[in-house]
């Protein structure tokens, strides 16, 4: 079966702070993808990025940068000068491969992250 | 561009009613997805979708039951509402391509008393 953690589960910063969020996953696919979304407080689920088992760049997108190790299951979520539009839940999510399967999402928990002034 | 779309987005029942969510999505997508998410779990798929005339269950099935008539609807039903059916619900979907990313309705916030 497969699982995702993120064990952090409130992380308050200041503005302009630096900040990581957690993921581990397990899965037994030799094959799989990975995905952050955002949730804002209005409620919307936005996703963030996609990531593919067999590619381990790690990524940047302005203020945002993923770091993908296969060797520790890990895909962990930087914010560089974190603002308080950030401030969100962000969750972690793997999906199976195989495409008769529905590709269906396991969720993390979740990481409420609060950026104050 | 509407999207994923779900109606309604809050609805208050009493336990024993039933009712039907509606999820609709004019993006052409294959998938279809129903999630539910309660506060520390993060979201659980109760249902999905691979095309017209096809569900599945998810890791919490029991107490709902779904439907796909049509490729751009995806209905969620509770026959009997209980309390711990309280919970947001997202409904999700995605091309029949298997990299590509889910997209989310606003999500139906239900609450039964």
């Amino acid at each position: 079966a497969q699982k995702v953690t993120q064990a952090q589960t409130e992380i308050s910063v200041v503005e302009k702070e630096d900040v990581t969020l957690d993921c581990v996953y397990e899965t037994r696919d030799t094959t799989y993808y990975l995905f952050w979304y955002k949730q804002p407080p209005s409620g919307e689920l936005v996703f963030l990025i996609r990531r593919n088992s067999f590619d381990e760049q790690n990524e940047i997108s302005g203020r945002y940068s993923w770091n993908f190790q296969k060797s520790t299951s890990s895909f962990n979520f930087t914010i560089t000068a974190s603002q308080v539009v950030d401030s969100a839940v962000y969750f972690c999510a793997l999906s199976e491969a195989f495409t008769g399967g529905g590709n269906k999402l396991t969720f993390g928990t979740g990481t409420q992250l609060k950026v104050e002034l | 561009n509407a999207g994923v779309t779900q109606t309604p987005k809050f609805r208050v029942l009493k336990t024993g009613q039933s009712m039907t969510l509606l999820c609709a999505q004019d993006m052409n997508h294959e998938y279809m997805y129903w999630y539910r998410q309660d506060p520390g779990m993060g979201l659980r798929l109760i249902h999905y979708s691979v095309g017209e005339g096809t569900t599945a269950k998810g890791e919490v099935p029991d107490g709902y039951n779904v439907s796909r008539l049509k490729k751009q609807n995806f209905l969620l039903g509770l026959e009997s509402a209980a309390p711990s059916q309280t919970s947001v619900y997202f409904c999700a979907s995605k091309p029949g391509v298997r990299n590509q990313p889910q997209h989310f309705g606003d999500g139906t916030r239900l609450s039964i008393l």
